[in-house]
């Protein structure tokens, strides 16, 4: 299976907003609610801002949102921090009961 | 608090065999599915296979399938991931992560390093 595809990089001044794709196929982003996101800082391990679509973790900031619209899922940062500045990873939940991470994006906070 | 500690990485030679393990503490390790995720030197994250909370079913990557057996120990609070016929393509650090049979991983470890080479 290919990795979902997310834009390889973004970026933006603080105080701005970005967002971020991730798309899949009806096999995984399509078929399940089951998406989420993970923010990774250089040499660190990943950490969840994102789960099932749309909800936060207890303790993620309320900038971070996420929807989905088909075979696409997206994550939205607002009020850009240079703290943001990291690799951003979807994941999808699959038909094949297998799990599909995105080949990530890196997020400049200018 | 939440704790995932891997252990079991190392240099191995291709076709040579190692095992990690995840142990756990912090939470009631049998409540949760587990997941193990690898990162090779500077790609993306890999999403490795996963095992449900009783471990009666496990599931991997095709990547992987036919090389790796993933377990679980509820008594020692520790899963481990046997893997066999290594790949240099299986140099990565691999993390271990709690979380649901579908994703949703709330914690995870601080990675062990896997090096495949001759």
């Amino acid at each position: 299976q290919s990795a979902l595809t997310q834009p390889a990089s973004v970026s933006a001044s603080p105080g701005q907003s970005i967002t971020i794709s991730c798309t899949g196929t009806s096999s995984d982003v399509g078929y399940y609610s089951y998406v989420s996101w993970y923010r990774q800082h250089p040499g660190k391990a990943p950490k969840p801002i994102i789960f099932y679509v749309n909800r936060r973790p207890s303790g993620v900031s309320d900038r971070f949102s996420g929807s989905k619209s088909g075979n696409t899922a997206s994550l939205t940062i607002s009020g850009l921090q240079a703290e943001d500045e990291a690799d951003y990873y979807c994941i999808s939940y699959t038909r094949s009961n297998t799990l599909l991470f995105g080949g990530g994006t890196k997020l400049t906070v200018l | 608090q939440v704790q995932l500690v891997e252990s079991g990485g190392g240099v191995v030679q291709p076709g040579g065999s190692l095992r990690l393990s995840c142990e756990a503490s912090g939470f009631i390790f049998s409540d949760y599915a587990m997941h193990w995720v690898r990162q090779a030197p500077g790609k993306g994250l890999e999403w490795v296979a996963g095992i449900s909370f009783t471990g009666n079913s496990k599931y991997y990557a095709d990547s992987v399938k036919a090389r790796v057996t993933l377990s679980r120990d509820n008594s020692k609070n520790t899963m481990y991931l046997q893997m066999n016929s290594l790949r240099t393509d299986d140099t990565a650090v691999y993390y271990c992560a709690r979380g649901e049979w579908w994703g949703d991983f709330d914690y995870w470890g601080q990675g062990t390093l896997v090096t495949v080479s001759s």
